[in-house]
């Protein structure tokens, strides 16, 4: 399918364990995103990667690992899941060319009991 | 980055033209006006973006005024569909484009 992609959808998953949300592009971005939104605000960006290999810190990186071996895939591990990274994650995708708009996936509801 | 103020919410009925406006005092000098749109349980998805004085498209139009401390975000004729949260940001035009959504503002049409 074309466009941005995340799986899964939905998690449940306990304190301490390690959860790895994936996130798929098909348009060859260059810069891609992780967000998390609260219940009730707006959202926070995590990490952000420039290009394959190349990752940098957003607002709220504690907590998280982020890779890009390869241009359509970004996935946000959470090494040690805490119950206050249950969220929704969204992860997102642009162009290079100035002002290019984000296109954001469908997002993943990640629960931590 | 330069940080947003927006109604927390509006209410409209469908039919009727809704502006929201955006204060941004900072505004960078090559950040783009940027609005999204989310409707629940989605990503947000790009509305409309400008860099001064007025820009429209399909779905909206955004009026900025020459010191681009403030925009208006225009959508015409609103229906039960245009329910969402809006959020009004700047976006850097150049590396990263690395965006800060506020809070955002719901706006509720009604019939």
């Amino acid at each position: 399918d074309a466009g941005i992609t995340q799986s899964p959808r939905y998690k449940i998953t306990e304190t301490g364990r390690q959860v790895t949300l994936m996130c798929h592009q098909t348009w060859s971005h260059s810069y891609m995103f992780w967000y998390r939104q609260d219940l009730g605000h707006g959202l926070r960006l995590i990490y952000y990667s420039a290009a394959a290999d190349i990752t940098d810190k957003g607002e709220v990186p504690d907590g998280y690992v982020v890779s890009r071996s390869k241009t359509e895939n970004f996935p946000l591990t959470l090494e040690s899941a805490t119950r206050s990274q249950t969220s929704v994650y969204f992860c997102a995708s642009r162009g290079t060319g100035g002002g290019d708009e984000q296109y954001f996936g469908p997002g993943t509801r990640l629960t931590v009991t | 980055l330069a940080k947003t103020t927006q109604p927390i919410s509006m209410d409209s009925y469908e039919g009727q033209e809704v502006n929201i406006t955006c204060s941004h005092n900072n505004i960078a000098t090559n950040d783009y006006i940027t609005w999204y749109q989310q409707f629940p349980s989605q990503g947000p998805r790009f509305i409309i973006q400008g860099y001064k004085t007025k820009v429209t498209n399909e779905v909206a139009s955004l009026f900025i005024p020459a010191d681009r401390k403030s925009s208006t975000l225009s959508l015409p004729r609103v229906s039960l569909s245009d329910t969402a949260v809006y959020y009004c940001l700047g976006a850097p035009m150049e590396y990263g484009n690395k965006l800060v959504f506020g809070a955002g503002t719901i706006l509720r049409v009604k019939s």
